[in-house]
């Protein structure tokens, strides 16, 4: 069975500072992938960053990163320079062995950014 | 392309009323899947489709039924409705051994 943690329910970051949502995960699975999604008010879900589990670099896409700590099984999103528009909930998901494409979620975060 | 569309986006049922939530998708995806949100308990997997002719259940099954008509089309149908189906739904699709899982804009299905 695959679990994923997101133990913050609401962050308020100034903006154009830098944020770092937290998500630990756990799985008996050798290999597995690591994803977040950003769910604005307006209710869609958007897919920010992939991190497969023997990628050696962490993932990178524009102002969003993906800071992956294997040993610790925790797979941290990191935004630098905020804007206004991050303002939305952010999940952290999983999927485990190629082949088996079904996701897992936490719970979420709530990022307000405040001008 | 329109990628993963549902329809309706809101309905209203009652107690004990049957309906069928739609999803297509235009990008030759091999797996669909159905999620449900909940407040704070992020999307939950209802049920999935790895490919044409096949489905799975996934964490939350009890009180759907889902069908794979097409490669194109996955429907979830509610036989009986409860108020604890009230929730939003999420239709989502992938291409084999790809990565990102495209979703649909969600139904808001209230059960009263």
């Amino acid at each position: 069975a695959q679990k994923i943690t997101q133990t913050q329910p609401g962050m308020f970051v100034q903006e154009k500072e830098a944020v770092t949502l937290d998500c630990t995960y756990d799985t008996s699975d050798q290999s597995y992938g690591l994803f977040w999604y950003k769910q604005p008010s307006s209710g869609e879900m958007i897919f920010l960053i992939y991190q497969g589990s023997y990628d050696e670099q962490n993932a990178t896409e524009g102002r969003y990163s993906l800071n992956f700590q294997k040993a610790r099984k925790s797979a941290n999103l990191v935004i630098s320079a905020s804007q206004l528009g991050d303002s939305a909930m952010y999940f952290c998901a999983m999927r485990g062995n190629f082949g088996n494409e079904k996701l897992t979620f936490g719970t979420g975060t709530r990022l307000t950014i405040i001008p | 392309n329109a990628g993963v569309t549902q329809t309706p986006k809101f309905q209203v049922l009652k107690t004990g009323q049957s309906m069928t939530l739609q999803c297509a998708q235009d990008m030759n995806h091999n797996s669909m899947y159905w999620y449900r949100q909940d407040p704070g308990m992020g999307l939950r997997l209802i049920y999935y489709s790895a490919s044409e002719g096949t489905t799975d259940k996934g964490e939350v099954p009890n009180g759907y039924n889902v069908s794979r008509l097409n490669k194109r089309e996955f429907s979830l149908r509610l036989e009986s409705a409860a108020p604890s189906q009230t929730s939003v739904y999420f239709c989502a699709s992938t291409r084999k051994g790809g990565v990102e899982q495209f979703f649909g804009p969600g139904t808001r299905l209230t059960v009263l």
